[in-house]
């Protein structure tokens, strides 16, 4: 397809594990985002991955990347209620000055107690 | 500077009047760009620098849409005879030439028009 998908909403308990999906469109694309927007806020990275990696983890955070199905995930273990808030994956195509990311369409985390 | 800055950060505008918005960047960076988010929604982008070479204009949404970056370096994206369906948050982001560790965003400047 020619978007980047995720599906638009989730709720987790607090305390649970929360897992953000996203199918990109590019396999050649280099580096796949994990962005986080807060209500009110701008875009904030979170962490991103390298292609020729198959997981990263932060803290809490854990990106799993299958670049044979182009399925990138967000797990957030632990999920806090300041967790809220909706998360976007981005790709990064093209190279040197043609470089360009495209976003998806968000998924709004909603944690509850 | 540190971050990337926007001014105002709130406009409320008349339908039909005109807003000039404002994006600072990240010192250095060379690519600039612009998305509208609407409530709820995604991001639409609209417009994208990088460098000196023309920008990619392919994401404005009508003619009344135009925008500039002086010098390298700041940005104004206008809108003329604003309609209501520009009410939306404007969202602007930096980068280096190749992006590699993402854009960094700014804050935003929300726009209502009544």
């Amino acid at each position: 397809g020619e978007d980047v998908e995720q599906s638009l909403f989730l709720s987790v308990r607090e305390g649970d594990s929360s897992v953000i999906n996203c199918t990109y469109t590019d396999s050649s694309s280099t580096y796949l985002y994990w962005y986080k927007q807060e209500p009110g806020a701008g875009l904030q990275l979170l962490t991103y991955i390298f292609s020729n990696m198959d997981m990263k983890q932060d803290q809490r955070l854990t990106v799993l990347l299958n670049k044979k199905d182009k399925h990138l995930s967000l797990r957030i273990a632990d999920t806090q209620t300041g967790d809220s808030a909706i998360y976007f994956c981005a790709e990064k195509k093209g190279t040197g000055t043609a470089s360009k990311l495209t976003f998806g369409t968000g998924t709004r985390l909603q944690v509850t107690l | 500077g540190a971050g990337v800055s926007q001014s105002p950060s709130n406009k409320v505008t008349e339908k039909g009047k005109d807003v000039e918005l404002r994006c600072d960047p990240i010192s250095g960076h060379t690519a600039l760009y612009w998305y509208r988010q609407s409530l709820g929604q995604g991001l639409e982008f609209l417009i994208y620098f990088q460098g000196n070479s023309a920008p990619d204009k392919s994401g404005l949404p009508s003619d009344r849409f135009s925008a500039e970056r002086t010098g390298g370096s700041v940005s104004t994206l206008t809108i003329q005879r604003t309609q209501q369906e520009d009410s939306a948050v404007y969202l602007c982001a930096s980068s280096s030439t190749t992006a590699t560790y993402g854009y960094t965003f700014g804050s935003g400047t929300r726009l209502t028009v009544v």
